[in-house]
């Protein structure tokens, strides 16, 4: 089934250690997204990807780090995790294009916890 | 700054018919989205608007109003099913996407 897969599904993490959220997506999308989803908050957007090999900032970068290297996959890096950054993370993908719109294919998310 | 509004939470019967509302402020405008999110899944994609007027999809409808930065999701013969939040987003005129905090919706039998 065409889609996008994130893994892990949930992760406890201790402060300062480093964490790669992985993406995977089979659509053949030109675009890939990270977001964050904190209660009472909407979807934050923390770097995106309009192609391979291009990356870009979102609305809350910090701590955060990215990587294109082919079209499938756009992983997430949490450097040195600290507590704020407990939060449910989507990746998502779009076929898109400037001028027009697509929507989001959302991933089923990352429960992550930082203690 | 770039804003959206939505109500945090509506209630409404199983076999009515609920309005959420949602108003955007954006730097240029490219359209409005609404997706819908159960609770501990993924967001998907309803809908979207770009020009004013009703978009009709089977039960639910969206409607826009680009004067007033204005839109609402009207979902009828609710279902228990339809528990669940409803984002709205707006693209701006660098195609991102500013999203609501979301509106939980209650369905009561």
């Amino acid at each position: 089934i065409a889609g996008i897969t994130q893994a892990p599904t949930s992760q406890i993490l201790a402060a300062g250690r480093r964490m790669t959220l992985r993406c995977t997506q089979d659509m053949r999308h030109n675009a890939m997204y990270w977001y964050r989803q904190d209660l009472g908050l909407g979807l934050r957007l923390i770097h995106y990807s309009n192609t391979a090999g291009t990356t870009g900032k979102g609305e809350v970068p910090d701590g955060y780090s990215v990587s294109r290297a082919n079209t499938d996959d756009f992983p997430l890096t949490l450097a040195s995790a600290v507590p704020s950054q407990t939060s449910v993370y989507f990746c998502a993908s779009s076929d898109h294009r400037d001028g027009g719109y697509s929507p989001l294919h959302f991933g089923n998310g990352t429960r992550l916890t930082v203690t | 700054g770039q804003n959206i509004d939505q109500p945090t939470e509506m209630t409404a019967t199983e076999g009515a018919i609920v309005q959420i509302n949602c108003t955007y402020q954006t730097s240029g405008f490219n359209g409005l989205f609404w997706y819908q999110q159960h609770a501990g899944e993924a967001p998907t994609f309803l809908s979207y608007n770009v020009l004013d007027g009703l978009e009709e999809k089977g039960r639910f409808s969206s409607f826009l109003s680009r004067s007033k930065g204005y839109s609402y999701l009207l979902l009828k013969e609710l279902q228990m099913k339809d528990s669940a939040s409803y984002l709205c987003a707006a693209m701006d005129s660098n195609y991102q996407l500013i999203w609501g905090a979301g509106t939980k919706l209650i369905i009561k039998p």
